[in-house]
């Protein structure tokens, strides 16, 4: 089955800064791949996703890019802000369900003001 | 527009004690999912309703475990009984074109 892998665990920038996390999948036919922002207490919250038709997409300091020959995908925060401080997860779907999501084990960005 | 409505948000029970949670939808979602998500990690897809049929529980352990959805509407996920491993946050998502919504969670915590 599908396996995501993720890193960094944690992440810490400095305001202003860059923030960059990778994730990694097994299934070359899985074709879907959103990225979720989840506060404390909170349920995850979709902030971006790509299908893998696309290799590139970006929503205003956020985007995601897409490898499909490395099966491999990233999110990309720049003028990173103390509200951007939160666990990350990345997802994908695997070839034998179109809305089952396999999600990354996540990492948590802490923004430094 | 109302999100995802779980309760309880915490319940705290003893090991063999059942317990049972409930989510309420957005208002025309059809899919319904139930997550686990340990602490530390990701989540993990349990179960998923279309409407009222259960289309995937390959991930639910059907021992102890039970889910429902009646009317296709709201759904109740019940543990009995429950074990120490079970401690965990029970997220309830919902979708009507794929993009999962999800609630806030109910964290339970076995003693």
């Amino acid at each position: 089955g599908e396996n995501v892998e993720q890193h960094p665990s944690t992440l810490s920038v400095q305001e202003g800064d860059s923030a960059v996390i990778k994730c990694t999948y097994s299934d070359s036919a899985s074709n879907y791949f959103p990225w979720y922002k989840q506060e404390l207490g909170k349920g995850p919250q979709l902030i971006i996703d790509i299908r893998s038709n696309v290799g590139e997409k970006k929503d205003q300091r956020i985007a995601v890019t897409l490898n499909k020959t490395a099966k491999h995908f990233s999110l990309h925060i720049t003028e990173t802000q103390p509200e951007d401080s939160a666990v990350y997860f990345c997802a994908a779907t695997p070839r034998d369900s179109s809305y089952k999501l396999i999600f990354g084990s996540g990492t948590r960005l802490l923004v430094r003001p | 527009e109302a999100g995802v409505v779980q309760s309880p948000r915490y319940k705290i029970i003893e090991k063999k004690q059942p317990v049972a949670f409930w989510c309420n939808p957005i208002s025309g979602h059809n899919t319904l999912y139930w997550y686990r998500q340990n602490l530390g990690q990701g989540p993990e897809l349990l179960i998923r309703y279309e409407n009222e049929e259960a289309v995937d529980d390959s991930q639910l352990p059907k021992d102890r475990f039970s889910a429902e959805r009646l009317k296709g509407v709201d759904s109740t996920l019940k543990i009995q009984p429950a074990e120490l491993g079970d401690s965990a946050v029970y997220l309830c998502a919902s979708s009507i074109t794929g993009e999962l919504f999800f609630g806030e969670g109910s964290r339970l915590t076995v003693l």
